[in-house]
């Protein structure tokens, strides 16, 4: 079945700094990348999400970019502020049926 | 629409105990998951349904664990008897059956076992 590692498990950055949290799955006929956000106490919410036909999409300061012959997918926010400071999760799946998650990145951004 | 209602919240029980986690997904939507989230392992796909029907319950852990969608907004997740290690966060999430259709989740019931 399919396996997401996620990388780093915690990421401190200052205010205004990028942040990048970077998966890697492992069945190639996984064909749906989306990332989630977790708040303190509150269930994860879908930020934004990527299909194997395309390479790169972003939404403002939110970027996801997909590499299918390395199997890996990144995540990429800049100009980050405060309110980013939450629990990321990336995960994979063939469409949406099964969406199988990564271990989790805690993001920190201090002012 | 309300959301993906959990109930209860908290829930603190001594082991060997049965614990009943209750969901109720948004109106409409087809598929329901149950999700525990660990800090080890962090969110591990249990059981899913699809119009009331399991459709894979390869992620339930033992046969202590079990799971049922007796109609279309409800769904139980039983544990019995309760283990200290059965402590986590239990999410049900639903969605509509449509395609890539992203994921609802509720706010979750936190389980301590004692």
């Amino acid at each position: 079945g399919e396996n997401v590692e996620q990388h780093p498990s915690t990421l401190s950055v200052q205010e205004g700094d990028s942040a990048v949290i970077k998966c890697t799955y492992s069945d190639s006929a996984s064909n749906y990348f989306p990332w989630y956000k977790q708040e303190l106490g509150k269930g994860p919410q879908l930020i934004i999400d990527i299909r194997s036909n395309v390479g790169e999409k972003k939404d403002q300061r939110i970027a996801v970019t997909l590499n299918k012959t390395a199997k890996h997918f990144s995540l990429h926010i800049t100009e980050t502020q405060p309110e980013d400071s939450a629990v990321y999760f990336c995960a994979a799946s063939i469409r949406t049926d099964k969406l199988i998650f990564g271990t989790g990145t805690r993001l920190q951004v201090f002012p | 629409d309300a959301g993906v209602i959990q109930s209860p919240r908290h829930e603190v029980t001594e082991m060997g105990q049965e614990v009943t986690l209750r969901c109720k997904p948004i109106s409409g939507h087809d598929y329901l998951f149950w999700y525990r989230q660990t800090m080890m392992r962090g969110l591990e796909l249990l059981i899913y349904f699809n119009n009331n029907v399991p459709i894979d319950d390869s992620g339930m852990p033992e046969d202590r664990f079990s799971a049922k969608m007796p109609n279309a907004s409800f769904s139980t997740l039983k544990i019995q008897p309760s283990e200290p290690r059965d402590s986590a966060v239990y999410f049900c999430a639903s969605r509509t059956g449509t395609g890539y259709e992203k994921l609802f989740f509720g706010s979750g019931t936190q389980l301590s076992v004692l």
